[in-house]
């Protein structure tokens, strides 16, 4: 299983752009990279999603370099409400084999 | 479209009896799966689907059966509950369309095992 490794809190304030970065090292060819929000008694939610460089939401941006072995979710200008659980996710295309979702990182944002 | 739906939204159980969480999704999608979330922790993988009549044990099966009758409905049982299995579970379908993975989850449901 393709294991990840996230921060478990991260703090910021209102405006300022928050970056989390994932590592995972054993990420297959075939494997994707998603992030997940998730708020207090809900379930989580799909941010983003790459395979490899650069892609951009209207929500947020994942860079992945070339080796694949990290991702970073970029948030710009946060607010209150992305205070959050984030999760990296690594999955596989075809099943279920690699999914795996660790501790995520507990996004804290103040005023 | 209603996405996906679970019911009960809460349950409180006694040590030894069973119940049936439901789950069912509108996308006809085709993989479906259960989750479960305990304090302060991540999601955990207890069983999947990838299809009607073909289901998959996940991280942490034990007690709990699935089985997948329709694309639409995915229950997970619990045989005899224990207090271990006291936790939010979540179900969730998967698009996997034009190379895309994403999965979309339920509201959960909170149970608990005296």
């Amino acid at each position: 299983l393709a294991k990840t490794t996230q921060p478990i809190s991260m703090d910021s304030y209102e405006g300022q752009e928050v970056n989390i970065t994932c590592s995972h090292n054993n990420i297959a060819t075939n494997d994707y990279i998603t992030w997940y929000q998730q708020f207090p008694s809900q379930g989580p939610r799909f941010i983003i999603q790459g395979y490899k460089t650069k892609v951009t939401n209207e929500v947020a941006s994942l860079f992945i370099p070339a080796d694949r072995k990290s991702s970073t979710l970029s948030l710009p200008r946060v607010s209150l409400s992305d205070t959050a659980v984030y999760y990296c996710l690594v999955e596989g295309y075809s099943g279920y084999s690699t999914l795996t979702f660790g501790k995520g990182t507990m996004l804290l944002v103040s005023p | 479209n209603a996405g996906v739906t679970q019911t009960p939204k809460f349950q409180v159980l006694k040590t030894g009896q069973s119940m049936t969480l439901q789950c069912a999704q509108d996308m006809n999608h085709e993989y479906m799966s259960w989750y479960r979330q305990d304090p302060g922790m991540g999601l955990r993988l207890i069983h999947y689907s990838v299809g009607a009549g073909i289901t998959d044990q996940g991280e942490v099966p034990n007690g709990y059966n699935v089985s997948r009758s329709t694309t639409e409905d995915f229950p997970l049982r619990l045989l005899s509950a224990a207090p271990s299995q006291t936790s939010v579970y979540f179900c969730a379908s998967r698009e996997t369309s034009g190379g895309a993975n994403t999965q979309y989850f339920g509201p959960g449901t909170r149970l608990t095992v005296l």
